[in-house]
């Protein structure tokens, strides 16, 4: 049983670019969620995805945003990017929607930082 | 609103002895209660969680958690850490939307 895969694992973007990070669940799991980790502090919530729709969004602007493919691995995308977006990107993935009762596994993440 | 607290930024201990990490939740509706662990450069991995019945919770690697519904609270304990027990611990809430909201963690350092 493979968990949950992310890539990459470092990037470096200028100020103004979009991005592009992508994640594969944990064999099973059709459910896909996306947390922005600053330094020093806990992981916030993007959004998350089921069944290749977006199933509930934090407080993130637009130029945030996802897609869940069929083989429910997942993108985010971030537009215009700017410094406050440099953090870890954790994707997590679960079996069913919803907050947690299932249980998510949490990919090792990828470290953004934007100059 | 939702929000977690941990009370506590930074532990330090020495080896052997006994840990709490504190973490105090607010919430309107029903809660499921984790706690994660995070190593340097490293994801989150899963200690233990709460979800219903018994209020004690065992863990991976030693650790238990009690949830105390009057006092809105749900520490993290262990009677002995280790060395390897050093990084960041994370207390996470869910149950009242599809999001899991968590704590800005407690950095956790054993000393020998």
């Amino acid at each position: 049983e493979t968990g949950v895969t992310q890539s990459p694992t470092h990037l470096i973007k200028t100020r103004g670019q979009q991005v592009t990070l992508r994640c594969s669940s944990q064999s099973g799991h059709n459910t896909v969620s996306w947390y922005q980790q600053a330094l020093g502090q806990g992981p916030q919530f993007i959004f998350q995805y089921y069944r290749e729709e977006e199933n509930g969004r934090g407080n993130f602007p637009p130029r945030f945003s996802g897609l869940q493919f069929p083989n429910y691995s997942s993108e985010l995308n971030v537009n215009a990017l700017e410094l406050d977006d440099s953090a870890l990107y954790l994707c997590a993935s679960s079996l069913g929607f919803g907050s947690g009762g299932y249980g998510y596994t949490f990919g090792s993440g990828t470290r953004l930082t934007v100059v | 609103a939702q929000s977690v607290t941990q009370l506590d930024s930074q532990v330090p201990v020495f080896e052997e002895a006994p840990v709490e990490l504190r973490c105090n939740y607010s919430s309107s509706v029903s809660v499921y209660l984790f706690w994660y662990v995070q190593y340097p450069n490293q994801g989150l991995q899963l200690l233990l969680k709460y979800l219903s019945g018994s209020t004690l919770v065992k863990g991976i690697n030693g650790f238990e958690a009690e949830f105390n519904k009057s006092q809105t609270s749900f520490h993290l304990r262990k009677p002995s850490v280790h060395i390897s027990d050093t990084a960041e611990y994370f207390c996470a809430m869910g149950g009242g939307s599809e999001k899991l909201v968590f704590g800005k963690g407690t950095k956790l350092t054993v000393n020998p």
